[in-house]
């Protein structure tokens, strides 16, 4: 794969209807993130993970939820799609450790109608 | 927590010129910054980075500055070219954490 990668590109849901969005990378990184990106807000923290098996909440996190259950993959779930959770969302992932550069995706583009 | 405000929200330079993005952050135990470049329809990528331990860090036509004393770092671009048209958003993480806090991003804009 080389890097992270995210699937869909796009979307287009109807509300009330859940989604998830796939994330996965190779470079073996302990920390793994989620945001979305809407014009004007920059990038907000949805939820991260240290490392597989442990979850926290970011800035963000109402009506979302994740999962690690491994090192690549960290999936991040709508369980009932609304309108507002319209957004670019951009999973990234880091080495572990303190002050480090992290890698983002290419983004999904999720329209909730 | 982190708060990071970011300056100006846009900005439109003439090719050639330089251009100059200021963060200024709350919490004074943030110690890396880094700054990444979003072009339009693409992820953000990292260009520049800056630890606590130094005041500035150049590469080709960008450097950042920081003051400690006053929490404030900055991106400098010298002879902008339209290529440097993009996003640039800043970040502060706090010494001990791998969270990232952002600024709202700079819309950079440089006319031919």
């Amino acid at each position: 794969i080389a890097g992270i990668t995210q699937a869909p590109t796009s979307q287009i849901l109807a509300a009330g209807r859940r989604m998830t969005l796939r994330c996965t990378q190779d470079m073996r990184h302990n920390a793994m993130y989620w945001y979305r990106q809407d014009l004007g807000l920059g990038l907000r923290l949805i939820h991260y993970s240290n490392t597989a098996g442990t979850t926290g909440k970011g800035e963000v996190p109402d009506g979302y939820s994740v999962s690690r259950a491994n090192t690549d993959d960290f999936p991040l779930t709508l369980a009932s799609a609304v309108p507002s959770q319209t957004s670019v969302y951009f999973c990234a992932s880091s080495r572990q450790g303190a002050g480090n550069e992290q890698f983002f995706g290419p983004g999904t583009r999720l329209t909730v109608l | 927590g982190e708060n990071v405000e970011q300056h100006p929200s846009t900005l439109s330079v003439q090719e050639g010129d330089s251009a100059v993005i200021k963060c200024t952050y709350s919490d004074s135990a943030s110690n890396y910054f880094p700054w990444y470049k979003q072009e339009l329809g693409k992820r953000p990528q990292l260009i520049i980075d800056i630890r606590s331990n130094v005041g500035e860090k150049k590469d080709q036509r960008i450097a950042v500055t920081l003051n400690k004393t006053a929490k404030h770092f900055s991106l400098h671009i010298t002879e902008t070219q339209p290529e440097d048209s993009a996003v640039y958003f800043c970040a502060a993480i706090v010494r001990g954490s791998y969270i990232p806090t952002f600024g709202r991003g700079t819309s950079l804009i440089v006319h031919p």
